[in-house]
């Protein structure tokens, strides 16, 4: 099974300051025939379900804002929030989308400084 | 717009039984896989089950394997999980979500509220 590993697992940042998320998979997500990388990206608010926010590492899904973006490939991916506004404090995961079973990430909680 | 709506949460004794269910609307249901994903309180996600359109192919995490059975019914737009042996750690939100519609697809889980099963001990 792929592990998926997030890092830091809390971060604080300052309102409209950036915020970086790393996510490493134990093996490659590219998929040469697509060439595509198979990895999404949520936020998980209190009390709520989580909410898509990027997929294919880099889609951003449609209503998300656009301080949010993702990046990487491979094994190696990032979620950056280019401004941290108040609303964005959340738990954020990354999931695996190649093969099965599609595994998490363990979160990283985003607060503010 | 895109609905999952989960029910037949709630309290059951270790080695009890439940069938959770997922009503679904807004999206052409078997043109989709479905998912069943839990967070324990406090913790984080953990995929649980898969199942393909026309209910050909199922996959489960290995912690629940022999115990929980995932089928749908197209007819009525449906998921279920039916979850047997139950366990303390079994206790968890448990959310629907619409997969992808391949089974190499990268394009992400939409999500219903959940429904929360407390197995007791």
């Amino acid at each position: 099974d792929i592990v998926m590993t997030q890092s830091p697992d809390s971060l604080a940042v300052s309102l409209g300051e950036r915020a970086t998320i790393n996510c490493k998979s134990s093996q490659s997500l590219f998929y040469s025939s697509t060439n595509k990388n198979y990895l999404a990206w949520y936020q998980q608010k209190p009390g709520q379900p989580p909410k898509l926010l990027i997929y294919w590492a880099s889609t951003r899904e449609s209503g998300v804002p656009d301080r949010f973006s993702g990046s990487g490939s491979e094994t190696d991916f990032t979620l950056t929030i280019s401004s941290l506004q108040a609303e964005d404090v959340a738990v954020y995961y990354c999931q695996s989308f190649y093969g099965m079973p599609k595994t998490f990430g363990q979160g990283t909680k985003v607060e503010i400084k | 717009e895109v609905q999952l709506v989960e029910s037949g949460g709630g309290l059951v004794q270790h080695g009890g039984s439940l069938r959770l269910s997922c009503a679904t609307s807004g999206f052409a249901f078997s043109n989709f896989w479905m998912t069943w994903v839990r967070q324990a309180p406090g913790k984080g996600l953990e995929w649980v089950a898969n199942i393909k359109q026309d209910g050909s192919e199922q996959y489960y995490v290995d912690s629940v394997k022999g115990r929980f059975i995932i089928s749908r019914d197209n007819t009525k737009n449906s998921l279920y999980l039916q979850m047997n042996s139950l366990r303390v750690e079994d206790t968890a939100m448990y959310y629907c979500a619409r997969d992808t519609p391949y089974y190499y697809d990268g394009s992400g889980l939409l999500w219903g509220q959940g429904t929360l099963v407390t197995v007791s001990s």
